[in-house]
């Protein structure tokens, strides 16, 4: 089973509609965080979390917004999305000493 | 602000050739240093890392030696083959209260037989 999971792996929705992402992970971890990667630009920070009380924007989080549940879960919202919110979506976990652990990743497409 | 710039890609090479990839880095403290591969269709696995001037990382034939003279951190390897074919990125991080990475922009590695 992988480490961190990632559900949907492909969502195809229209835009304006509500949309969550999920990431659960069975690492222990006590930090999650949620990039954005689209071709030629990287990964880019949406959020982060230290712990389930600690949430934390990145450098392109308007848009977006977050939920931790508990330390395993780590769930990305689009409240109304739009076409320039398609990308591919990566979780990441990390001890915070160690390097990141990611995801298999989201394929979202806004139409 | 931190940033990690890699050399353009895509890179196309022939298999059993010699391998460079390039990246620079700009950062407010002492990084750790890492690249990090993506094959098709998966996320993103570290490849190899080094935490200090003067370290090499090396892994499955991959090394990368952390310059801290030159800010850079280029991968390479002798002699690729076609399963290397995948994204690379350059990665660092500072310090361990933030612990998320800044990413260049990744390049692409074509492999041909």
């Amino acid at each position: 089973d992988a480490d961190v999971t990632q559900t949907p792996r492909n969502r195809i929705t229209k835009t304006g509609k509500r949309i969550m992402l999920e990431c659960s992970q069975t690492k222990g971890h006590d930090r999650m965080y949620w990039y954005r990667q689209d071709p030629g630009l990287g990964l880019r920070l949406i959020y982060y979390s230290f712990d389930v009380k600690d949430i934390n924007k990145g450098e392109i989080s308007d848009g977006y917004s977050v939920s931790r549940q508990a330390q395993a879960k780590f769930s990305l919202s689009l409240e109304s999305a739009i076409p320039n919110q398609t990308a591919l979506y990566f979780c990441a976990t990390s001890d915070g000493v160690r390097p990141q652990h990611f995801g298999d990743g989201t394929r979202l497409s806004i139409l | 602000g931190d940033s990690v710039t890699q050399m353009e890609g895509p890179v196309t090479l022939s298999e059993e050739a010699f391998l460079t990839i390039n990246c620079t880095y700009t950062a407010t403290g002492y990084p750790s240093l890492f690249w990090y591969v993506q094959y098709p269709g998966e996320g993103l696995q570290l490849l190899l890392k080094a935490t200090k001037a003067d370290d090499k990382g090396s892994n499955k034939g991959f090394e990368a030696t952390y310059r801290k003279e030159t800010t850079s951190f280029h991968l390479e390897k002798g002699s690729v083959q076609v399963s290397d074919s995948a994204v690379y990125f350059c990665a660092l991080s500072v310090g361990t209260n933030a612990g998320k990475s800044t990413f260049g922009d990744g390049t692409t590695l074509t492999v041909k037989p």
